[in-house]
């Protein structure tokens, strides 16, 4: 079965760090871009990075500078850093797999929550 | 950044009803449009890729049509189980213009 599920998301105090887990099965994970979105409660959705094949890293400016995606072929796993949060960055984070050349998600992890908080 | 505009932010409608959603972008970006259904606690679903392409899965009641800055969702018979938020993608990235998704249409039973 394809399958992205992401972990290590939790309460977090303001200007600290996590670090972020997705681990892949049922393909092969190294021949895909892969993504993370995030989503705060109740509101829409939001890219935060990108990550190509070739180890090539895209991030919107909301999040540059703050915020690494990362991958590890070998172990079927993305990871995204988490540096300097604010409550701002409190939401749940997906992990997405870009199945298609045009660039679409076709599959997404269940989420896994961040809350940036004192 | 490209702005995606989705219109109607929400609409009520009743099963068996035909449903159009709008996605307008702010430049064109061909067909790099996508769209996903979510449901609430859930993660979202692919239903649309490349503007009018069915997902593997998806009930062919789901169509999407456009290209350019215009472009639209459409569900030819709502069925119970669509009653959900949707959302549209443009996926016309570089390095220089990420990613973005519309604000969201939330499909409510009339």
């Amino acid at each position: 079965e394809v399958q992205l599920v992401e972990s290590g998301g939790g309460l977090v105090q303001p200007g600290g760090s996590l670090r972020l887990s997705c681990a892949a099965s049922g393909f092969t994970f190294s021949s895909y871009d892969m993504h993370w979105v995030r989503q705060a409660t109740g509101k829409g959705l939001e890219w935060v990075s990108a990550i190509g094949t070739a180890g090539d890293t895209y991030y919107p400016g909301s999040v540059k500078g703050r915020f690494t995606i990362s991958r590890e072929n070998a172990k079927n796993s993305l990871y995204l850093q988490m540096n300097s949060l604010r409550a701002g960055d409190t939401a749940v984070y997906y992990c997405a797999r870009a199945g298609d050349p045009l660039g679409a998600f076709d599959i997404w992890g269940q989420g896994t929550m961040v809350t940036v908080s004192s | 950044d490209i702005q995606m505009t989705q219109s109607p932010s929400s609409l009520s409608a009743s099963v068996g009803d035909r449903v159009t959603i709008t996605c307008r972008a702010s430049q064109s970006i061909s067909s790099y449009l996508n769209w996903y259904q979510q449901k609430p606690g859930k993660a979202p679903k692919l239903l649309i890729y490349a503007a009018s392409s069915l997902q593997s899965g998806v009930p062919s009641r789901f169509s999407g049509s456009g290209s350019g800055t215009d472009f639209t969702l459409t569900i030819s018979s709502l069925q119970p189980e669509d009653f959900a938020t949707y959302y549209c993608q443009q996926s016309y990235s570089t390095a220089l213009t990420p990613i973005t998704f519309g604000q969201g249409t939330r499909l409510e039973i009339k």
